[in-house]
């Protein structure tokens, strides 16, 4: 069965420092890698996906992510943080493979709020 | 606005109750999906439906049902409610599965119920 790990409950950073937020993932084969943000009372928005190619992807507002077969990981990460960025971020997974049932669908990891201190 | 409706915003109720989620795909999305999110859980896959059908389903108690319309709205019934389904219960949606389902969802802006 396919799964996310997102090891952390809480990332702190201070502004201009860079980020990192961390997701591990498991599935049978060829996973696709998302990113979603969350803020308060608002549903998720997408920032990212690793689908095929480059092991690193860019996202939206500064946001990349680097895809690491070997270790099974999709880190989150920004070179400079803004207080702006302080919210919860998901890292989510399907298998490549599979197009229905419950594994064509995003499995998400339990959640990163990330909190950027001034 | 990421184009997904989900209505009411705000729902309180009391226990053995039941209650409707309503939610209106992006334009254009045939597949919807649920979501519950409560603070112990995390973010739980409960249905998904595309063009009309049941495609797959998640950790959805048996309380609870889904339907998906001919014009691709979707519902959410939930009934004999507990205090313990107070949580955030999203709708998403995207293009298509098969091949072309390499993109993520969209999702709506939630649902909070709250069971007292």
């Amino acid at each position: 069965a396919q799964s996310v790990a997102q090891p952390e409950d809480q990332v702190n950073v201070a502004e201009g420092n860079p980020l990192t937020v961390k997701c591990t993932y498991s599935v049978s084969g060829n996973p696709y890698l998302f990113w979603y943000v969350q803020y308060p009372n608002r549903g998720l928005q997408f920032l990212l996906k690793y689908i095929t190619g480059d092991n690193l992807v860019k996202g939206s507002y500064g946001f990349e992510a680097e895809f690491n077969k070997s270790q099974t990981s999709f880190h989150l990460k920004k070179p400079s943080a803004l207080v702006s960025d302080s919210a919860l971020y998901f890292c989510a997974v399907r298998d490549a493979g599979s197009y229905g049932g419950s594994q064509g669908n995003l499995i998400f990891g339990k959640g990163t709020k990330l909190s950027v201190k001034p | 606005d990421s184009g997904v409706t989900q209505t009411p915003k705000h729902l309180i109720t009391a226990t053995g109750q039941r209650v409707t989620l309503r939610c209106s795909p992006r334009s254009g999305d045939l597949s919807v999906y649920w979501y519950q999110q409560s603070l112990d859980q995390g973010l739980q896959f409960l249905i998904q439906y595309y063009n009309g059908e049941e495609r797959a389903k998640g950790n959805i108690l048996e309380r609870f049902s889904a339907q998906q319309f001919p014009d691709l709205h979707s519902e959410l019934n939930l009934s004999s409610l507990e205090l313990g389904d107070s949580a955030l219960y999203f709708c998403a949606s995207s293009e298509r599965q098969g091949r072309g389902a390499n993109y993520g969802y969209t999702f709506g802006s939630g649902t909070r119920l709250t069971v007292v």
